[in-house]
């Protein structure tokens, strides 16, 4: 079965460490692989999305993605509490057709 | 101007009885989804629409019947409630079928609570 696995967490860190959040996939042919945060009781928000092998940042934020391991990660920068949420990889699997399918998410806690 | 909306974003009800929740994009997508969070927050995809059409129909009991009117209206109605089925479900769209560059855009849930 096509998957996409994170580890639950919690993961906590403190207040300016760097976060490092881990996804591997099932799907070798899979080439669109995305980062959503959600925070409790909202809807999920896409913080990222990386296509090609290598690093990608975006502020605070870096993607990296390794098709050969089947491995994406994002990593945080000077985290701060306001980034304690859930993060939900999510990768683009195909049976047929496409679907975006997500991770079981890893919950963050950035303690001040 | 929220982008897609749902409603209700509450609703509890009892056992056995007959729901429907509503979405309404006004980003002109042409392909909506439904996915279904449960407690643990698995986020899983249970139907796509592109254009009216149904594209994509998990594994989900027949109870769950999709319709859209239009191709910025997708419900979701579902008969005889079970306590399995308290969750949170999210409506979602994208411009066109998920492809490399499309984006998912999520309403804000509704949260369903059957007793």
């Amino acid at each position: 079965q096509k998957e996409v696995e994170q580890n639950s967490g919690p993961l906590s860190v403190p207040e300016g460490a760097i976060a490092s959040l881990n996804c591997t996939y099932s799907d070798r042919v899979s080439q669109s692989f995305f980062w959503y945060r959600q925070y409790s009781g909202k809807s999920p928000e896409l913080i990222m999305s990386i296509y090609s092998n290598g690093d990608k940042e975006d502020g605070r934020f870096t993607a990296q993605l390794n098709k050969a391991s089947q491995y994406v990660s994002l990593l945080i920068r000077d985290s701060q509490p306001s980034d304690s949420a859930t993060y939900l990889c999510a990768v683009i699997l195909y049976s047929g057709y496409s679907t975006l399918t997500f991770g079981k998410g890893t919950m963050l806690l950035v303690s001040p | 101007d929220t982008a897609v909306s749902q409603t209700p974003k509450y609703l509890v009800t009892q056992m056995g009885n007959d729901k429907s929740i509503k979405c309404e994009q006004n980003l002109g997508h042409d392909t909506m989804y439904w996915y279904k969070q449960d407690s643990k927050k698995f986020l899983k995809i249970m139907f796509s629409y592109n254009n009216k059409e149904l594209i994509i129909n998990e594994t989900v009991p027949n109870r769950f019947s999709p319709k859209s009117p239009d191709k910025a209206h997708l419900n979701l109605h579902i008969n005889s409630l079970e306590l399995g089925d308290s969750a949170v479900y999210f409506c979602a769209s994208s411009q066109d079928l998920m492809g490399a560059n499309e984006k998912l855009f999520f309403g804000s849930g509704t949260q369903l609570s059957v007793l």
